[in-house]
């Protein structure tokens, strides 16, 4: 049983324009909401990350908004520029730091000169 | 920086044979956790461990095993390989006290 589904699974946007990615989830008792962030031949690394406290946190282009009702969170890229052509996951967790993520199935962002 | 390495990037080996998949972390992180990535799954995970000696069941933790006898080192074995566990395998390290997990570059292991 999936817990995280994220889609799309595959996007292209023009240079300058707004990446939207989303992802539902099931289990709520998940209590943070990381973005990851993988470039070919590399270990995804934290993007940015939100808590259900709050409904939207930002950090430069990049945008988390979160509706704790509907179970949905939703990745924003402002000002798309090609260096920002990676696979993007999102994750989910409920319990401490100890505890293991539980991943999307990524989305495969090319963002076109 | 964090560092988070993995022994091998790339590693081939045959149908019942024993693998070893060594992370090491730089950073004296109490987690550490095993995960592998396959086309279209996303990360999937296999084992974690919250402290030397200590080990937590994934997701996936059929036909793998882990060790953790220093706190830096977290080690994944798969005692008899199988076709289908040709995947990406990636490490990560998380501190208690912090939430952002840090990933190693990952071990793309094939199995024949």
């Amino acid at each position: 049983q999936q817990q995280v589904k994220q889609s799309p699974q595959s996007l292209i946007v023009q240079k300058g324009g707004i990446s939207i990615i989303n992802c539902a989830y099931e289990n709520t008792a998940f209590d943070y909401f990381p973005w990851y962030q993988q470039f070919p031949g590399k270990g995804p690394a934290l993007l940015i990350a939100i808590r259900p406290d709050v409904s939207e946190k930002k950090e430069g282009r990049f945008t988390i908004s979160f509706n704790k009702s509907a179970k949905q969170f939703s990745l924003h890229i402002m000002d798309s520029q090609p260096g920002d052509s990676a696979t993007y996951f999102c994750a989910a967790r409920s319990g401490g730091g100890a505890d293991g993520l539980t991943f999307g199935k990524g989305t495969h962002l090319i963002i076109q000169p | 920086d964090v560092k988070v390495t993995q022994s091998s990037r790339y590693l081939v080996k045959r149908t019942g044979e024993k693998v070893f998949l060594e992370c090491v972390q730089d950073m004296d992180h109490e987690n550490m956790f095993w995960y592998r990535q396959d086309p279209g799954l996303g990360l999937r995970l296999i084992y974690f461990s919250y402290d030397v000696k200590m080990k937590e069941k994934g997701d996936i933790p059929e036909g793998y095993s882990v060790s953790r006898e220093k706190k830096e080192r977290f080690s994944l074995i798969l005692e008899s390989a199988s076709t289908n566990q040709t995947s990406m395998y990636l490490c990560a390290s998380s501190s208690r006290a912090l939430d952002t997990q840090y990933f190693g570059p990952g071990t793309r292991l094939t199995v024949l």
